[in-house]
């Protein structure tokens, strides 16, 4: 059972224009989101964190948004650049298990120039 | 800070040996390193979690036997595919977090493994 869902597996968005990927997750017991970056054949780099006590946090052009009661969080990218074409893992963790992180499936997301 | 180093980048080799792949906390310690294993178009997917100075603990479905985990150090984590077969090829990430921030880890750079 997928406790962290991605269920679009790919997105293609205009640059300039705001991507926004989304995240679902049903355990609730997580308290800590993570959305990361990959790139082929590269281990994934970190981008943007949130606790489950806040419902948004931003850093630069990167935004994410978490409603608990909906169990969904999702990744706002503006204005969306050509080098953000990656693949995104949003990722999950309970405090209780210390830094484990379940990750969801990805989302490649290409924008186009 | 925070970078985490894999080695090698990418290995070849054929059917029945073994590869063994580090994964090295450059400047932090380690207490505790993940392995991930990812396939094509597909998720992470985290095999074992290993603390250092003892036993690593295994998702189920993975083989302890056959992939097998040391974290000696504070800052190395060795993984050992064993008698590896064509099913094996992957590739393989490694991650670790620093003691006392909890939630979060810092990725390696990955291995491809490709057995022949």
């Amino acid at each position: 059972d997928q406790q962290v869902k991605q269920n679009s597996p790919s997105l293609s968005v205009q640059e300039g224009r705001i991507s926004i990927l989304n995240c679902d997750y049903t355990n609730s017991m997580f308290d800590y989101f993570l959305w990361y970056k990959k790139y082929p054949a590269e281990g994934p780099t970190f981008l943007i964190s949130i606790s489950s006590i806040k419902d948004k946090n931003e850093d630069g052009r990167f935004t994410v948004f978490l409603n608990k009661s909906a169990k969904h969080l999702s990744l706002h990218i503006v204005p969306s650049q050509p080098g953000d074409s990656a693949v995104y893992f949003c990722a999950a963790s309970k405090g209780s298990a210390g830094n484990m992180l379940t990750f969801g499936g990805g989302t490649r997301l290409m924008v186009k120039p | 800070g925070a970078v985490v180093s894999q080695h090698p980048s990418r290995v070849i080799c054929k059917s029945g040996t073994s590869v063994k792949i580090e994964c090295r906390s450059l400047d932090f310690q380690a207490t505790t390193m993940f392995w991930y294993r990812q396939f094509p178009k597909q998720s992470l997917m985290l095999m074992a979690t290993s603390n250092e100075g003892s036993k690593a603990t295994y998702e189920q479905g993975v083989e302890k036997d056959k992939f097998l985990i040391n974290h000696a150090s504070l800052t190395l984590s060795t993984l050992t595919v064993t008698s590896a077969h064509p099913e094996d090829s992957s590739f393989y990430i490694c991650s670790a977090s620093i003691a006392g921030q909890l939630n979060e880890q810092f990725f390696g750079p990955g291995t491809r493994l490709t057995v022949l």
